[in-house]
């Protein structure tokens, strides 16, 4: 069974930082996904990741996978208050099946 | 354009009831999944379908079925309901597996 790890799971910061997510996994996999949740809320999708090398941006997020690695990025630039919300990577782990990480709840705090 | 749609929003079951979560989508979307979400927890797949007629099990599929028989609609089952069983269950589907999954609303059941 594919494992998918991400850290921190819990990060607190201040606005106008930078700051990156990490998401490990476990067996080989070119297709990675970030999504977004807001408390109490459905998922909404924010990139999606389909081979080695790839990195996409949108706003105040960039993310980038290495599949060498097995390790995506996701990296958060001048944070601000909006982007409070817990990130979810799921990595296709082969039989159409995604597998969760734990998720990782930010806080940005004025 | 409604995307996604699962109904009920919220239940509650008695142990050993049964109960049907709805899902139906307008995107036409070949893949389509059930998901639940324990507190504090990342989502695991209970089933899915890559279109009307087939279906398979997911990492955690013990004690749900589902059919698929359209393919906007794809319901899930739960037979005999179990206080384990209690989670916020999402519904999902996607164009390809290269595609941004579009996810429901999400049923919060308690079973008691």
């Amino acid at each position: 069974e594919l494992k998918v790890e991400q850290n921190p799971l819990f990060l607190s910061m201040q606005e106008e930082k930078n700051y990156t997510i990490y998401c490990n996994y476990s067996t080989t996999s070119d297709r990675l996904y970030w999504y977004r949740q807001d408390p109490g809320k459905s998922l909404e999708s924010l990139f999606v990741l389909l081979s080695n090398g790839a990195v996409k941006q949108e706003g105040r997020l960039m993310a980038s996978l290495d599949t060498k690695a097995r390790l995506s990025t996701l990296h958060i630039t001048a944070a601000v208050h909006d982007l409070s919300a817990t990130y979810f990577c799921a990595v296709d782990g082969g039989s159409n099946q995604f597998y969760f990480g734990t998720g990782t709840s930010l806080t940005v705090i004025p | 354009n409604a995307g996604v749609t699962q109904t009920p929003k919220f239940r509650i079951l008695k142990i050993g009831q049964s109960m049907t979560l709805q899902c139906t989508q307008d995107m036409n979307h070949n893949y389509m999944y059930w998901y639940r979400q324990d507190p504090g927890m990342g989502l695991k797949l209970i089933y899915y379908s890559v279109g009307a007629g087939i279906t398979d099990k997911g990492e955690v599929p013990n004690g749900y079925n589902v059919s698929r028989s359209t393919t906007e609609d794809f319901p899930l089952r739960l037979e005999l309901a179990a206080p384990s069983q209690t989670s916020v269950y999402f519904c999902a589907s996607s164009y390809s597996m290269n595609t941004e999954a579009f996810f429901g609303q999400g049923t919060r059941l308690t079973v008691v």
